[in-house]
């Protein structure tokens, strides 16, 4: 299957500090990522939809101004939570749809663990 | 979104077959269900999906049943590296519908040796 790649894997920031997520398809191009959250022991929450070229669609409760999704380019898409605070730290999971495959199916990116201090 | 039900949690013994089942009775005629697992700290895995025949690929088969309010997944042989949380998920397949996938809780799958 497609490969989508995610950085840094881990992070630990002081609270009040921006952190940026990478979200990467690595051997495919994608027009749509999506950026999740979990808290442990919880299921995944969907933040956001990322649209190349354009901007991103939030979930319901989700602020836009913290969380700041860029998706430049058909393989790149980068999530900024900014003044990130202790209650932010969480497991961020990428997903991507290939431009040109099959729709069912999403690929995931390994997460990013971050945790504010 | 339609809504599915899963069991918390199943136990299986290693390479005896699980059947891990889903229950949505609200599902509509274009939604397809899907499945993924997730592994401890990694992210979601497709496993397979289907909209109205039974499925078969390497991982897993996929059992709807005719009326498509339920479905199984059915691992044939588990492994010690099945042991995950099992998502199972609808998704609407009409063309320009969402493509979003809303994760319920899941079924963690436990596989003794």
């Amino acid at each position: 299957g497609a490969v989508v790649s995610q950085h840094p894997s881990w992070v630990i920031c002081k609270s009040g500090t921006s952190v940026k997520i990478e979200c990467r398809s690595l051997d495919f191009q994608a027009t749509t990522m999506f950026w999740y959250r979990q808290f442990p022991k919880q299921s995944l929450m969907l933040m956001a939809t990322s649209n190349e070229g354009s901007k991103a669609t939030y979930e319901q409760g989700v602020e836009k101004d913290k969380f700041l999704i860029n998706h430049a380019s058909l393989t790149l898409s980068t999530l900024t939570v900014t003044s990130a605070h202790p209650e932010d730290s969480s497991f961020y999971i990428c997903s991507a749809r290939s431009s040109g495959g099959a729709w069912n199916e999403q690929f995931f990116g390994p997460g990013t663990r971050l945790t504010v201090l | 979104d339609a809504k599915t039900t899963q069991p918390n949690s199943m136990e299986s013994n290693e390479e005896e077959p699980v059947h891990l089942p889903c229950n949505h009775s609200t599902i509509s005629g274009t939604d397809y269900i899907h499945w993924y697992r997730q592994l401890p700290s990694q992210g979601p895995e497709y496993v397979i999906h289907g909209l109205t025949s039974n499925v078969n690929n390497r991982m897993a088969s996929l059992a709807i049943a005719e009326d498509r309010k339920s479905s199984t997944l059915i691992l044939h042989r588990a492994t010690l590296r099945d042991a995950a949380v099992y998502y199972c998920i609808l998704r609407d397949g009409t063309q320009g519908g969402s493509e979003k996938l809303v994760f319920g809780k899941g079924t963690k799958l436990t596989v003794n040796p």
